[in-house]
């Protein structure tokens, strides 16, 4: 199986920049999405392709990726942005959607 | 506006089989442009991909998974359907059903239900 590999966690001051970080060998060669989970809610999608924002989810939110990394950063974070957040990509080899383990993004 | 529920026993015997609904309302689960998943959460731990259907029949599965797991579809109803046999303590979370865009290359999850609650135990 294909891994992706999160920090478990980020820690930020509000309105400063949060960088979430998402290790996967030859991860440049997929599509990467990220997902943010509050607390006791279900994840909702932010980011898709990279770096595409569904309707509705700020531009503060971007995607990007260098060698073997994709990144998740959410400029001027504010305290709301207080969550769980999870990169996920689709392995086209084994047919096989996967998750990486989360990274808790904590609002100092 | 798409909306997804899960219905089904929160409680679950060990060894018996686990039987949970989505229903999808604000459109029609025969789109010819999306696939439908379930995803489960373990107390405390992250996301886990238990497999995806299209109306059509094409299924995928979690190979970690594939031998307990049936997903189906009911286009008259307009719900998705899971049922996880043999459960154990580990299949113990919260199960989401969410729409799977997927196109041959890529897959990603844009609309989700609320989730329920599992629990397996005797």
């Amino acid at each position: 199986s294909y891994v992706l590999t999160q920090p478990p966690s980020v820690s930020v001051a509000p309105g400063k920049t949060a960088r979430i970080t998402c290790g996967g060998n030859n991860i440049g060669s997929k599509s990467v999405h990220w997902y943010q989970q509050r607390p006791g809610q279900a994840p909702l999608l932010i980011i898709y392709d990279d770096n595409d924002r569904p309707s509705g989810i700020p531009e503060r939110f971007s995607g990007s990726y260098s060698g073997n990394t994709a990144t998740l950063t959410i400029n001027r974070v504010e305290a709301g942005d207080e969550a769980d957040y999870y990169c996920q990509v689709w392995d086209s080899t084994s047919d096989l959607v996967e998750f990486g383990g989360g990274t808790k993004l904590t609002v100092l | 506006q798409l909306q997804l529920q899960e219905s089904g026993p929160g409680l679950v015997k060990p060894s018996e089989t686990l039987s949970l609904t989505c229903t999808v309302s604000g459109g029609s689960i025969s789109s010819r442009s999306y696939y439908w998943g379930w995803i489960r959460q373990p107390p405390g731990k992250g996301l886990e991909w238990i497999g995806s259907m299209y109306y059509g029949g094409s299924t995928y599965y979690n190979p970690s998974l594939k031998s307990r797991v049936t997903i189906s579809v009911d286009t008259s109803k307009n719900q998705l359907s899971l049922k996880l046999r043999s459960v154990t303590a580990a299949d113990t979370g919260v199960y989401y059903c969410a729409r799977d865009i997927r196109d041959g290359y890529n897959s990603n999850f844009d609309y989700w239900g609320q989730g329920t609650l599992v629990t397996v135990s005797s």
